[in-house]
């Protein structure tokens, strides 16, 4: 199994500050990376799937791209806010058919100071 | 909104002991997966499961563990004989379809510890 590295492993922004974070993973047979928003006690929450090179997806105040030939994608997070204090986590899908299981980065620990 | 229920939230067990984890997942599901996360590692794929059947397995996923869907609604997790070093999380997921797009959704976890 091929890794999936995510960076940095946590982050203090302050409230109203923008951010982002990456995501590694390797370029070869790429079918699709997905974006979890993890609040602690909570269900994972799905962000965005990007499949293609180039994609760009949007939720509110958080964005993502996609770089599937340099295998790389960001997260942003525009204007922090408290309620953004989370776990992000990427996770890659190594094939395109199927009940196909995630590959998980270990996450960045996001935590926006008041 | 529809959402993934697991029970129970915690659960403490000794060494040897089975246990079964319960999922519900989203109704008109199709697709239905186990993951688990060990503290402080990855979250890793365990099994997925379709049409009644195993769909794909991880190594992690040894003679120990088995998956049923028993009835219309539930999905299990059985660990047979419980070492100390299945204690993790455990998280059911699922997904309406198999395909590349498909979102999988997660559900709160059942924290598992082996004493």
């Amino acid at each position: 199994i091929l890794n999936v590295e995510q960076s940095p492993q946590s982050l203090h922004v302050q409230e109203g500050d923008s951010t982002n974070f990456t995501c590694s993973f390797p370029s070869s047979n790429f079918y699709a990376l997905h974006w979890y928003r993890w609040e602690t006690a909570k269900s994972p929450e799905a962000l965005f799937v990007m499949t293609l090179n180039g994609d760009e997806k949007k939720k509110g105040r958080i964005s993502a791209t996609l770089n599937t030939k340099e295998g790389y994608s960001y997260l942003y997070i525009k204007g922090s806010q408290p309620e953004d204090s989370a776990t992000y986590l990427c996770a890659r899908r190594y094939s395109g058919g199927g009940a196909d299981g995630l590959t998980f980065g270990k996450g960045t620990h996001l935590i926006i100071q008041p | 909104e529809p959402e993934v229920t697991q029970t129970p939230s915690h659960q403490v067990t000794q060494m040897g002991q089975e246990v079964i984890l319960h999922c519900v997942p989203i109704s008109n599901h199709l697709y239905f997966y186990w993951y688990r996360q060990i503290l402080g590692q990855k979250v890793e794929f365990l099994v997925s499961f379709y049409n009644n059947e195993i769909s794909e397995k991880s190594e992690i996923f040894d003679d120990q563990f088995s998956v049923e869907r028993p009835d219309g609604s539930n999905f299990t997790l059985k660990i047979r004989s419980t070492k100390l070093e299945d204690s993790a999380m455990y998280f059911c997921a699922s997904s309406r379809l198999g395909g590349t797009q498909e979102t999988q959704y997660f559900g709160p976890g059942t924290r598992l510890l082996v004493l």
